[in-house]
């Protein structure tokens, strides 16, 4: 049964500071690994996508890294900023679902 | 709009009344998920919609909810004899292609309330 645990729960940074966010995942059987950041009162908003051939996906600040075999993906952010603030989920696609970790709730402070 | 829409943004219900969600999927996506996510807790699948195929109805916590997407566009999630543990806000995905190889696309949710 897969499952995805992300580390820390929580973490608040000053900002301008570089940053990386965990995730583990028990099966390396995966179709793709996805990063969504969550907004109090919003939706889900999809940040990076990498499928499981790749090994990183790049998207201005922030860059995915993926690796299959030892079941860890890593979400980096440069040069934080207070609007970075968000509660970051990290999903494996698998066996036809995706599998959530709890999140990280990151916080940067002015 | 080009995004997933969900009504209503927040419902809220007596205790043992039915309620029905709404999804719009985009335009042109074959595959419709919906989760569910309760207060300081992880995303839960409920069902999953591709294509034509019969559902993946796994996710499903009881036979209280039920869902069907229509003509392979909008889907509604069904949930009756409302419980106060349902309370959550209930989440719609949508993607292209085969689902899961593709970026998935949320809608804002509905915050459901059972009191």
């Amino acid at each position: 049964k897969q499952e995805v645990t992300q580390i820390p729960a929580a973490l608040s940074v000053p900002e301008g500071e570089n940053l990386v966010l965990n995730c583990s995942f028990t099966d390396s059987a995966i179709y793709n690994l996805q990063w969504f950041r969550q907004d109090p009162g919003k939706g889900l908003t999809s940040l990076l996508l990498i499928q499981s051939s790749q090994r990183e996906q790049t998207s201005g600040r922030l860059n995915a890294s993926l690796d299959k075999s030892s079941g860890r993906s890593t979400l980096y952010i440069a040069a934080s900023q207070p609007g970075d603030s968000a509660t970051y989920l990290c999903a494996v696609a698998s066996n036809y679902q995706l599998i959530w970790g709890a999140g990280t709730k990151l916080i940067i402070k002015p | 709009g080009a995004g997933v829409s969900q009504s209503p943004s927040n419902k809220v219900t007596e205790k043992g009344k039915d309620v029905e969600l709404r999804c719009d999927p985009i335009s042109g996506h074959t595959a419709l998920y919906w989760y569910r996510q309760s207060l300081g807790q992880g995303l839960e699948f409920l069902i999953y919609f591709q294509g034509n195929s019969a559902p993946d109805k796994s996710g499903l916590p009881s036979d209280r909810f039920s869902a069907e997407r229509t003509g392979g566009s909008v889907s509604t999630l069904t949930i009756q004899r409302t419980q106060q543990e349902d309370s959550a806000v209930y989440l719609c995905a949508s993607s292209l292609g085969s689902g899961l190889n593709t970026e998935a696309f949320f809608g804002q949710g509905t915050r459901l309330t059972v009191v």
